[in-house]
């Protein structure tokens, strides 16, 4: 995996604002792409996916947009709030293979 | 439903030991995977069971080894421990078929020391 590093790429925004956090995907043949949120002492929680058939899916305050043409993933959260403070990781997946390649990730804080 | 269950929630070892990590999946999920979880490297795959069957492996060394049950619960092993082998532990559950969604455990922090 991509190196992660004490150097996550951060994204700060205020309480209320949209965020947007971006993923450049590596395997034009993956076919299926999932966000997790992570916070501190936990495992990563499921947020949304799609399909590489679609290039947008909605959620409950959350989009994913898929870009396959430039191996591009974000995740739009609508009017954030403190509770979305974590870290967000992208993940790929190519043809059924069961095993999920994750992004470097990025934190996301919000100040309230 | 009870989630993925991962004991212990944290772990000291010294170099050379060997590790057992426990994972019970959520119920009626027949596929378990493992992931290691580190600041340098992310997130990374190290195994995927199915039906008491490896059917994926990551790029791991040999001392990373893994076995399910046919309850479906999942330990994995690591030997000769090194200092590198510290990191968060992560294990995940899936029905087993059509879905790639995985739901993870809140992991067994390792340190080695």
């Amino acid at each position: 995996g991509e190196s992660v590093g004490l150097h996550l790429p951060t994204l700060s925004v205020q309480e209320g604002d949209n965020s947007i956090i971006n993923c450049a995907y590596s395997n034009s043949a993956s076919d299926y792409f999932i966000w997790y949120k992570q916070e501190s002492g936990k495992g990563p929680q499921f947020i949304i996916d799609i399909r590489s058939n679609m290039d947008k899916r909605q959620g409950q305050r959350v989009t994913v947009l898929l870009n396959k043409t430039v191996k591009h993933l974000s995740l739009q959260i609508a009017a954030t709030q403190p509770g979305d403070s974590a870290v967000y990781f992208c993940a790929e997946a190519m043809d059924s293979s069961y095993k999920l390649i994750f992004g470097s990730g990025t934190r996301l804080l919000v100040r309230p | 439903k009870a989630g993925v269950t991962q004991t212990p929630r944290y772990l000291i070892k010294t170099r050379g030991q060997q590790v057992t990590l426990s994972c019970s999946p959520i119920s009626g999920h027949r596929s378990v995977s493992w992931y290691q979880q580190t600041p340098g490297q992310g997130l990374q795959f190290l195994f995927e069971y199915f039906s008491e069957t490896q059917r994926n492996k990551g790029n791991f060394p040999g001392r990373f080894s893994g076995r399910q049950f046919s309850n479906s619960r999942s330990e994995m092993n690591v030997s000769t421990l090194e200092l590198g082998d510290s990191a968060l532990y992560l294990c995940a559950s899936r029905p087993g078929t059509g879905t790639e969604k995985l739901f993870f455990g809140s992991g067994t922090q390792l340190s080695v020391l």
